[in-house]
């Protein structure tokens, strides 16, 4: 069974300082790694995906997350930080294969707040 | 433009009145599912359908029913909302495979008194 945790449910970051949201997985199959942002009373919108190949992934907005299979980790990052960047981040795992099959299972989420 | 169209986006409603909340994709994507979103528990599934008439449980369906008669649509069924559905739901469909990223709707916010 595949499931994903977000170590910290609430980051503060200032405007312009590092942005590092952790995510850890687990999976019994090569998973495919995604990261959505929610913005207020809006949908899920991908960021970001590593499916195969590079393990460094860039995304939308200025983001990348490294694929670490030793780490069973994939931690988005993003070098400086915009007020518009203010968002709920979820991290989610896929399988493809077994009762898994293209099922997504998400994260708890992590709030991010940019302060000026 | 590529969508995954919700309705309502809010509801409020009282416990045991069957209500159904509407999916429909414009993609022709054969996966589609039903998430709940509540704070400090991200997404779960509720229901999920690979195709036309095949449906299957997520990993909390107690209390809810879908259909999927039509490879656009894909319904929400509560036949007797309980205030612990009270909830943010989401819609969103894919490409029949893992790698493929999930397009998701607006959103509905449901709740149940």
């Amino acid at each position: 069974a595949q499931s994903v945790t977000q170590l910290g449910s609430h980051v503060s970051v200032s405007e312009g300082a590092l942005v590092l949201l952790r995510c850890n997985y687990s999976s019994s199959v090569p998973p495919y790694l995604f990261w959505y942002v929610q913005y207020p009373n809006q949908g899920l919108q991908l960021l970001l995906k590593y499916t195969t190949g590079a393990t460094l992934v860039k995304g939308i907005n200025g983001f990348e997350a490294e694929f670490k299979k030793s780490e069973t980790s994939f931690h988005l990052t993003k070098p400086s930080a915009h007020m518009s960047d203010a968002a709920e981040y979820f991290c989610a795992v896929s399988e493809d294969g077994g009762t898994s099959y293209g099922k997504l299972t998400f994260g708890q989420g992590t709030i991010l707040t940019v302060h000026p | 433009e590529a969508q995954v169209t919700q309705n309502p986006r809010y509801l409020i409603t009282v416990t045991g009145k069957k209500l159904t909340v509407t999916c429909s994709q414009n993609m022709n994507h054969e996966y589609m599912s039903w998430y709940r979103q509540d704070p400090g528990l991200g997404l779960r599934q509720i229901y999920y359908s690979m195709n036309v008439e095949v449906t299957d449980k997520g990993d909390v369906p107690e209390g809810y029913k879908v259909s999927r008669k039509e490879k656009r649509n894909f319904p929400l069924i509560l036949e007797s909302p309980s205030p612990n559905q009270t909830s943010l739901y989401f819609c969103a469909s894919s490409i029949r495979t893992g790698s493929m990223q999930a397009f998701f709707g607006q959103g509905t916010r449901l709740t149940v008194v």
